[in-house]
């Protein structure tokens, strides 16, 4: 159980358009969803919270009108990255929590691979 | 400065034997502390969490916490070719910070036959 989907796996867009992905939990409800972005070779680094009928909460030095977050529903939540530049490139993760566990109960979507070219 | 820092390695052993992964974090006030496996091209993986001071093991894992040096180890007992990964540590600062995790840039472990 607890498992966490990511569509696209991965994507290739050109420099100024926009894509949508997508992290839906299958087989549970998550209130709360995360969404991580990772450069090769660095670390995770949480973009936003983002609550199922609430606006997204972005971290520091993350642009919320470049990186629309969307929690319409307690099984889906979607990244728009908005006219994406090849700075956008990277690996894009989210995760969820179960309704009713430990917000630290987190499970991770396989990621997301995007190139902007 | 960075929040959690870990040495980045590569930590290499032999089959068989413990391998030590280290973290540090600069928050004084956090309470909660995770352990992550991230193979190459793979999201992060839950190994271990540790929320009180001292050890937590879990089968050849182990989590040791020290609130006051501000460190948490984990060690794997009988180390496997397949535990070759990164291995990430992540600290959540606790009070409003629901559920945010702070992650260190990882130790890349290699463990050969």
């Amino acid at each position: 159980g607890a498992v966490v989907s990511q569509h696209p796996s991965w994507v290739i867009c050109k420099s100024g358009t926009s894509v949508k992905i997508e992290c839906r939990s299958l087989d549970f409800q998550a209130t709360t969803m995360f969404w991580y972005r990772q450069f090769p070779k660095q670390s995770l680094m949480l973009m936003a919270t983002s609550n199922e009928g609430s606006k997204a909460t972005y971290e520091q030095g993350v642009e919320k009108d470049k990186f629309l977050i969307n929690h319409a529903s307690l099984t889906l939540s979607t990244l728009t990255v908005t006219s994406a530049h090849p700075e956008d490139s990277s690996f894009y993760i989210c995760s969820a929590v179960p309704v009713g566990r430990s917000e630290y109960e987190q499970y991770f979507g396989p990621g997301t691979r995007l190139t902007v070219t | 400065q960075k929040e959690v820092e870990q040495n980045s390695g590569p930590l290499s052993v032999p089959e068989g034997a413990i391998a030590s992964l280290n973290c540090t974090y600069s928050d004084r006030g956090s309470q909660s502390f995770f352990w992550y496996r991230q193979y190459s091209g793979k999201s992060p993986e839950l190994i271990m969490s540790i929320y009180s001071n001292g050890d937590k093991e879990d089968g050849r894992f182990t989590a040791q916490l020290n609130k006051a040096s501000q460190y948490v180890s984990l060690l794997i007992r009988d180390s496997q070719p397949s535990d070759s990964a990164t291995y990430l540590c992540a600290v959540n600062a606790g009070g409003t910070s629901y559920g945010k995790l702070t992650f260190g840039q990882g130790t890349i472990l290699t463990v050969h036959p």
